[in-house]
């Protein structure tokens, strides 16, 4: 099925463990982001990608890494997970995202105690 | 930075026309965006406008720019219980187009 896979689904945490978020797209797009969504506060970009090994940091990178090895991958990995991170984190993915927009994921939905 | 405001709820009778608002503070943003969210998924794109344009119709949805007054507004015709959902409003601009910037999304309730 063509689209943007993002696994686990789930997840709880302990404060301290660190995690990867998985995100992979069969659409051979280009441009890939990661955001977070918070109750009353939209979606916030955390780390976006133009292409194989180029990404950039968006709005709030803090506690976050990314690579972005093939154009089909992009994780994201939470080095020293905090309650601060509770949030659901969703993949997009873009062939031209100014004329076409992003296609998301499902997401997925953190939870650090 | 750039800000993307949206009211938070709106409740409309199955049938009647309902009209979500964003107001946006960028005035460079190009491209202007309506996507959907409905419970326990992601995001779908609704439809999009470019800066150059005032309007745009596809079936059951109109999207009208105010670039004067940085207003974007979705309205959808015949509302059904279907439509029921979050619905965010986001913008990039030339430059930056990879980056969208949401709104806080407004949740649409349809009633009998």
């Amino acid at each position: 099925n063509a689209g943007v896979t993002q696994t686990p689904k789930f997840q709880v945490l302990k404060t301290g463990q660190s995690m990867t978020l998985q995100c992979a797209q069969d659409m051979n797009h280009e441009y890939m982001s990661w955001y977070r969504q918070d109750p009353g506060m939209g979606l916030r970009l955390i780390h976006y990608s133009v292409g194989a090994g180029i990404t950039d940091q968006g709005e709030v990178p803090n506690g976050y890494n990314v690579s972005r090895s093939t154009t089909e991958d992009f994780p994201l990995r939470l080095l020293s997970a905090a309650p601060s991170q509770t949030s659901v984190y969703f993949c997009a993915s873009s062939y031209s995202p100014g004329h076409y927009g992003y296609t998301f994921g499902s997401g997925t939905r953190l939870t650090v105690v | 930075g750039e800000d993307v405001e949206q009211s938070l709820f709106l409740s409309v009778r199955e049938g009647d026309s309902s009209v979500i608002n964003c107001t946006y503070t960028d005035s460079s943003s190009t491209y202007l965006y309506w996507y959907k969210q409905e419970p326990g998924a992601g995001l779908q794109l609704l439809t999009y406008i470019f800066s150059n344009m005032d309007m745009k119709q596809d079936q059951r949805l109109t999207v009208l720019l105010n670039k004067k007054d940085k207003h974007l507004s979705l309205r959808i015709a015949d509302t059904q219980t279907g439509d029921s959902a979050i619905y965010f409003c986001a913008e990039s601009n030339l430059g930056t187009a990879s980056k969208l910037t949401f709104g806080t999304g407004t949740r649409l309730q349809v009633t009998l």
